[in-house]
């Protein structure tokens, strides 16, 4: 069974640009949960989809934004980005049945802001 | 502020010695994982524990849950090289949904040779 797939792996952009990051999930699951990752804060909670409802949302700001297709792949939205938006952007996909709150990551995606 | 505190933040040991890494928090989690990150990977899912008081073993690894289920402990039995990379607990809490997980900052291991 393939694994979590997230696009592009790496990028780069300059502060005021926007961003669109992909994740298809492991076959099957129909939750996909997006997280940061900095040196600083740790892995920090976006946003969870399912069935293409946004399901819960953490405290970041409306420049962050996120939705899900019908086949339950993902893309998140970061506009007018900020030096502080370069992270690790995770997603994870879990089954909602057995093994509900399991979650898969794929490798990230690295997003650098100049 | 995080809601699971980790200790210690940075441990490094040499090959064959055992080590203990602590996950804690004031709030009760319905359910808790670890997690081991690699450079430049997505952390990997190594055990769930659901109930207050479980303890799982995955060959030299075990995994405690608290009786209050509110703190971990995950215990590594002569270290090997393979081992090195972030440990991270995550927890889930009752009244959020399955896809968020509250993470600790994370336990840093180097296992050297």
């Amino acid at each position: 069974k393939a694994g979590v797939t997230q696009t592009p792996r790496y990028l780069i952009k300059t502060r005021g640009q926007q961003v669109t990051l992909s994740c298809s999930p492991i076959s099957g699951h129909r939750s996909v949960s997006w997280y940061q990752q900095t040196p600083g804060q740790g892995l920090q909670f976006l946003f969870e989809y399912f069935s293409e409802t946004q399901r819960n949302k953490g405290n970041f700001p409306g420049r962050f934004s996120g939705r899900q297709f019908s086949n339950s792949r993902s893309e998140m939205n970061v506009s007018t980005l900020e030096l502080g938006d370069s992270a690790l952007y995770l997603c994870a996909s879990s089954s909602s049945g057995q093994g509900a709150g399991e979650l898969f990551f794929g490798e990230g995606s690295r997003l650098t802001v100049l | 502020t995080q809601l699971l505190e980790q200790s210690p933040q940075f441990l490094s040991i040499q090959e064959g010695e055992n080590l203990t890494v602590y996950c804690n928090s004031s709030s009760v989690f319905s359910s808790l994982q670890w997690y081991r990150q690699e450079p430049g990977e997505g952390p990997v899912l190594l055990v769930t524990v659901v109930t207050g008081g479980e303890v799982k073993k995955l060959k030299r690894l075990t995994f405690q849950f608290g009786d209050a289920r509110k703190d971990s402990s995950l215990h590594i039995t002569a270290a090997q090289t393979g081992d090195t990379g972030l440990y991270l607990c995550a927890g889930h809490l009752t009244t959020d949904s399955w896809g968020k997980l509250q993470f600790g900052a994370g336990t840093q291991v180097v296992v050297t040779p």
